[in-house]
């Protein structure tokens, strides 16, 4: 079982570019997360989904975007990266949509430096 | 506003110690959901227990342990006999009430286990 799969696992990207960072999960959740974590603050929720069609602001959406057409993908969007976007970011999910009950099942995550 | 507090930033045992982490919380709410999960130095995030604010009852899982007081906001992570496999970030977080099914995540305590 593969639960939830993010791509790239790590990428170097200039300043002022784009990219947009994958994430697949195959256990049907309704819910779907986007953090980033960063030294000494924990996880911070950028985005998230309750159900396909779809999205919210988390804790810290600026200069991030997100879609979920679909039940299991949920893409992450910089428009145009800057260094202080560097971190880890993690894709999560939740079984049901509003479930305060759930734990979170986490991605493998993705390294982002922003040079 | 709900809060997550992890005052040790790091701790560093020696094997078959015990060690104890802190996880203070903050919340207006009298429904609501704690959470620990763990973060070993393979960097994916893993979900250890849920307890709900209604149920105080202390749980014990091998060498874990959870002690949950509402009357001190606290929820504090027991591990005995700490082995090596033990090193790794853990996280507490905070999940209802108010915040709904956004998770609100500590900082993190990362331990070191010495063998």
């Amino acid at each position: 079982t593969a639960g939830i799969t993010q791509a790239p696992t790590s990428q170097i990207l200039a300043a002022g570019r784009s990219m947009t960072l994958r994430c697949t999960q195959d256990m049907r959740h309704n819910a779907m997360y986007w953090y980033r974590q960063d030294l000494g603050l924990g996880l911070r929720l950028i985005h998230y989904s309750n159900t396909a069609g779809t999205t919210g602001k988390g804790e810290v959406p600026d200069g991030y975007s997100v879609s979920r057409a679909n039940t299991d993908d949920f893409p992450l969007t910089l428009a145009s990266a800057v260094p202080s976007q560097t971190s880890v970011y993690f894709c999560a999910s939740t079984p049901t949509s509003g479930g305060a009950t759930d734990e979170q099942f986490f991605g493998p995550g993705t390294r982002l430096t922003v040079l | 506003a709900q809060k997550v507090t992890q005052a040790q930033t790091e701790i560093s045992v020696v094997e078959k110690e015990d060690v104890t982490l802190d996880c203070v919380y903050e919340t207006r709410d009298t429904t609501y959901y704690l959470f620990w999960y763990k973060q070993p130095p393979s960097g994916e995030l893993v979900f250890l227990i849920r307890r709900n604010s209604f149920d105080e009852q202390n749980e014990i899982s091998g060498r874990y342990s959870w002690n949950f007081q509402k009357s001190t906001s606290s929820f504090n992570f027991t591990i005995t006999a700490s082995q090596v496999v033990d090193s790794a970030v853990y996280f507490c977080a905070l999940q209802g009430g108010t915040g709904g099914f956004k998770t609100i995540f500590g900082a993190g305590t990362r331990l070191f286990v010495k063998a």
